[in-house]
């Protein structure tokens, strides 16, 4: 089945600094791969994604990027703000059947902003 | 107006017992998952459901049985609980990418559900 490795495990900026989170997927029919942000106790939300005819994709200081070619996939976060600090997995994903598709998540980047 | 639903929030309860957990959406989607979080945050998909069909069924316990009875519901029954399920088990919905041109779409999870086993 897909493997997909997330690196680092956790990541302490200065506020205002970059942060970088990479994967890398092993299945190469992958096409979708989403990016979604946990903070403590809530549920895990999309803040950005990208597909396979794509390269790379920004959404203001989210930017996205995909080398298809190398199996993987890198989140940069600019201008880092004490609410960037969360749980952050990045997720690829396979035809599960019918109208369904699976996610393989990350083990997630445990990511501190530090004021 | 929320888009995905779960109850309980939280659960608490003795080894041996059985429990349920509820799930609805109201986005009209088709499709609807079940996923467990560990203690270290690991998320992973335990089954998944298009239109009351179940077509993931990861390696789970057969104490697990999920239950659809329409496709707005996603419901999860769990016998003989034991130590080890304790975890936080989301729901999830998404439209069925059929719809879509086969383009994958957003997931959206639900707020989750705590179960402590005790």
């Amino acid at each position: 089945g897909e493997n997909v490795e997330q690196h680092p495990s956790t990541l302490s900026v200065q506020e205002g600094d970059s942060a970088v989170i990479k994967c890398t997927y092993s299945d190469s029919a992958s096409n979708y791969f989403p990016w979604y942000k946990q903070e403590l106790g809530k549920r895990p939300q999309l803040i950005i994604d990208i597909r396979s005819n794509v390269g790379e994709k920004k959404d203001q200081r989210i930017a996205v990027t995909l080398n298809k070619t190398a199996k993987h996939f890198s989140l940069h976060i600019t201008e880092t703000q004490p609410e960037d600090s969360a749980v952050y997995f990045c997720a690829s994903s396979s035809f599960a059947g019918a109208g369904s598709y699976q996610l393989t998540f990350g083990k997630g980047t445990k990511l501190s902003v530090i004021p | 107006d929320t888009a995905v639903s779960q109850t309980p929030k939280y659960l608490v309860t003795q080894m041996g017992n059985d429990k349920s957990i509820k799930c609805e959406q109201n986005l009209g989607h088709d499709t609807m998952y079940w996923y467990k979080q560990d203690s270290k945050k690991f998320l992973k998909i335990m089954f998944s459901y298009n239109n009351k069909e179940l077509i993931i069924n990861e390696t789970v316990p057969n104490r697990f049985s999920p239950k659809s009875p329409d496709k707005a519901h996603l419901n999860l029954h769990i016998n003989s609980l034991e130590l080890g399920d304790s975890a936080v088990y989301f729901c999830a919905s998404s439209q069925d990418f059929r719809h879509s041109g086969g383009s994958y779409n957003e997931q959206f999870f639900g707020p989750g559900t705590r179960l402590t086993v005790l």
